[in-house]
C-alpha cells in the first residue's frame, strides 16, 4: 500500500513551457486535491475532485487545469508556465465518509519556473 | 470565506519545554479542525483532528489540542518537546456544513527544539 505517489519529484520549466503532474493515489479514495505550498502562505488549494469525471475551482485555480479520468489518479497541468508557479506542489487524497476522513498527503513536487 | 491564523510563525525552544502554539480560525458555523505536522523533507501527516465531542483532542507522540468554540480556537500542546518533534505545524479548517470537502490551512509555525 503506497498510499498517495506524486511524479515527478523535482523539475525545472522556463517561462512558457507546459507539464503535468501526476498524482496516484491507492487507498480508494473518493475525493482527491491539488494543493500548493509557498513559504509564510500555508497550503493553499489549486483544485479538487469529488469523484471519477469531476472537479471543481479551489482557491488558487488560474493558471492550472485538471482532469480526474480514472478513480486513482488526479493530473494537474500547467499550460504556460510562469515564474510566479514556482512552489512544492501537494497532492492529498481522503475518503468521502461523512463524519470522520482526513486528508491524505503525498510527498510533493518542487516545481521551479525560470 | 473561512480563514485560519496561526500567530507563532517560528518558535525556539529547548528540548523538555512545554509547547503550546496558537490557532484561530474565523467561520461562523460549525467546522473540523486539524492539526498537520511536516518534518523536514517529507510531507505533511496528521497529527490530530477534531470533529464533535470532547473538545480536548488527543494526538499521536504526546501531542494535545484544545477546542475553544467560543475563542475560534484549537491550540496544539506538547507538555515536554524533544528534539525529534523539530518541523513546521499547520492548523487546518473545514466547514461541515458545505460539500466541499477541501482544508483552509494556516501559514504553519516552524518549531525548533535545541537539545
Amino acid at each position: 500500500n503506497a498510499g498517495v505517489t506524486q511524479t515527478p519529484k523535482f523539475r525545472v520549466l522556463k517561462t512558457g513551457q507546459s507539464m503535468t503532474l501526476l498524482c496516484a493515489q491507492d487507498m480508494n479514495h473518493e475525493y482527491m486535491y491539488w494543493y500548493r505550498q509557498d513559504p509564510g502562505m500555508g497550503l493553499r488549494l489549486i483544485h479538487y475532485s469529488v469523484g471519477e469525471g469531476t472537479t471543481a475551482k479551489g482557491e488558487v485555480p488560474d493558471g492550472y487545469n485538471v482532469s480526474r479520468l480514472k478513480k486513482q489518479n488526479f493530473l494537474l497541468g500547467l499550460e504556460s508556465a510562469a515564474p510566479s508557479q514556482t512552489s512544492v506542489y501537494f497532492c492529498a487524497s481522503s475518503r468521502h465518509r461523512t463524519g470522520v476522513y482526513e486528508q491524505y498527503f503525498g510527498p510533493g513536487t518542487r516545481l521551479t519556473v525560470t | 470565506a473561512q480563514s485560519v491564523s496561526q500567530h507563532n510563525h517560528h518558535v525556539i525552544l529547548s528540548e523538555a519545554a512545554s509547547l503550546e502554539l496558537g490557532c484561530n480560525y474565523s467561520y461562523g458555523g460549525t467546522v473540523n479542525l486539524f492539526w498537520y505536522v511536516q518534518y523536514p523533507g517529507q510531507h505533511l501527516q496528521l497529527l490530530l483532528k477534531y470533529f464533535s465531542g470532547d473538545p480536548l483532542v488527543k494526538g499521536i507522540k504526546g501531542f494535545e489540542a484544545e477546542f475553544i468554540k467560543s475563542k475560534f480556537s484549537f491550540n496544539l500542546r506538547k507538555p515536554s518537546v524533544q528534539w525529534s518533534d523539530t518541523a513546521e505545524y499547520f492548523c487546518a479548517v473545514e466547514p461541515q456544513d458545505t460539500g466541499r470537502r477541501a482544508l483552509t490551512f494556516g501559514s504553519g509555525t516552524r518549531l525548533q527544539v535545541q537539545p
